[in-house]
C-alpha cells in the first residue's frame, strides 16, 4: 500500500539549513506537501509541490522532488528558533480525497 | 478571516462517559475530516465527509462516529471513551470536485482530549 518515510530527528544551528528529507511510494501522488506542527496546535500548511515539478522556491523554503526515486526533500534556508516543529510529507492518495502522511521529522533549531 | 475552528481547545472527560467535540469552517468547504493524533505519531484518519456523505476509515473502532449537520459544523462524537482514546484530535477540511486540482486540508488548532 502507500506508504510515506521520513527521518524522526533533525538538529541544526541557527542561521544554518536544514534539509528534511522523505520517501514515498505511490507514484500517482499528484501533489505532495509539506505541513508544520508546533507544539500543542494543528497542522500548517507550508508549502506544495506538483509531481511533473521538480523544484519550488518559496521565500526561505525550497522543494525538491525526485520523481524517479520518489523522493522529496524540503529545505530551510537561514533557519531560525522559530522554525523548531515537527515537519510531516503528506502526499494525496489516489482517489484525492485522503492525504498519506509520514510519520513527522522533530526539527530542533539550536542558537 | 476564513478558518477552521475547534472547540474546545482542551476536554477532559471521566472514562467512559460520552463526549462530543466540534469544528466549523467558513472556507465554505465540501470534506471535512477527523484525525486522531497521539503523542510523536502522525495524524490517523477516522473518517470524513464528502458533502453529506459518510466515509469510514476501516480501522475506526465503533465508538467514534461524526455527524455533519451542515457544510460548516461537523462533531466528533466518542460514545465510551477509553483512556486509550487521549490524544489531540484534529479536524481538516478540503475542497474537492470538477476542475479543483489540490487537495491539501486545512487544519484547526487540535482539541486535546484527556480521559481521566
Amino acid at each position: 500500500g502507500e506508504d510515506v518515510e521520513q527521518s524522526l530527528f533533525l538538529s541544526v544551528r541557527e542561521g544554518d539549513s536544514s534539509v528534511i528529507n522523505c520517501t514515498y511510494t505511490d507514484s500517482s501522488s499528484t501533489y505532495l506537501y509539506w505541513y508544520k506542527q508546533e507544539p500543542g496546535a494543528g497542522l500548517q500548511l507550508l508549502t506544495y509541490i506538483f509531481s511533473n515539478m521538480d523544484m519550488k522556491q518559496d521565500q526561505r523554503l525550497t522543494v525538491l522532488l525526485n520523481k524517479k526515486d520518489k523522493h522529496l526533500s524540503l529545505r530551510i534556508a537561514d533557519t531560525q528558533t522559530g522554525d523548531s516543529a515537527i515537519y510531516f510529507c503528506a502526499g494525496n492518495a489516489g482517489n484525492n480525497r485522503k492525504l498519506i502522511w509520514g510519520l513527522g521529522t522533530s526539527l530542533a533549531v539550536n542558537p | 478571516d476564513a478558518m477552521v475552528i475547534q472547540n474546545p481547545r482542551y476536554q477532559v472527560t471521566q472514562f467512559g462517559k460520552p463526549v462530543t467535540l466540534s469544528c466549523s469552517q467558513t472556507l465554505n468547504h465540501n470534506v471535512m475530516y477527523w484525525y486522531q493524533q497521539k503523542s510523536s505519531q502522525a495524524p490517523k484518519l477516522l473518517f470524513h465527509y464528502y458533502d453529506k456523505d459518510f466515509n469510514n476509515e476501516a480501522d475506526t473502532p465503533d465508538n467514534f462516529q461524526s455527524r455533519r449537520p451542515n457544510t460548516s459544523f461537523c462533531f466528533l462524537d466518542i460514545r465510551s471513551p477509553g483512556l486509550g482514546d487521549a490524544a489531540m484530535y484534529l479536524c481538516a477540511t478540503s475542497r474537492l470536485g470538477q476542475g479543483v486540482l489540490r487537495t491539501e486540508a486545512f487544519f484547526g488548532q487540535g482539541t486535546r482530549l484527556t480521559v481521566v
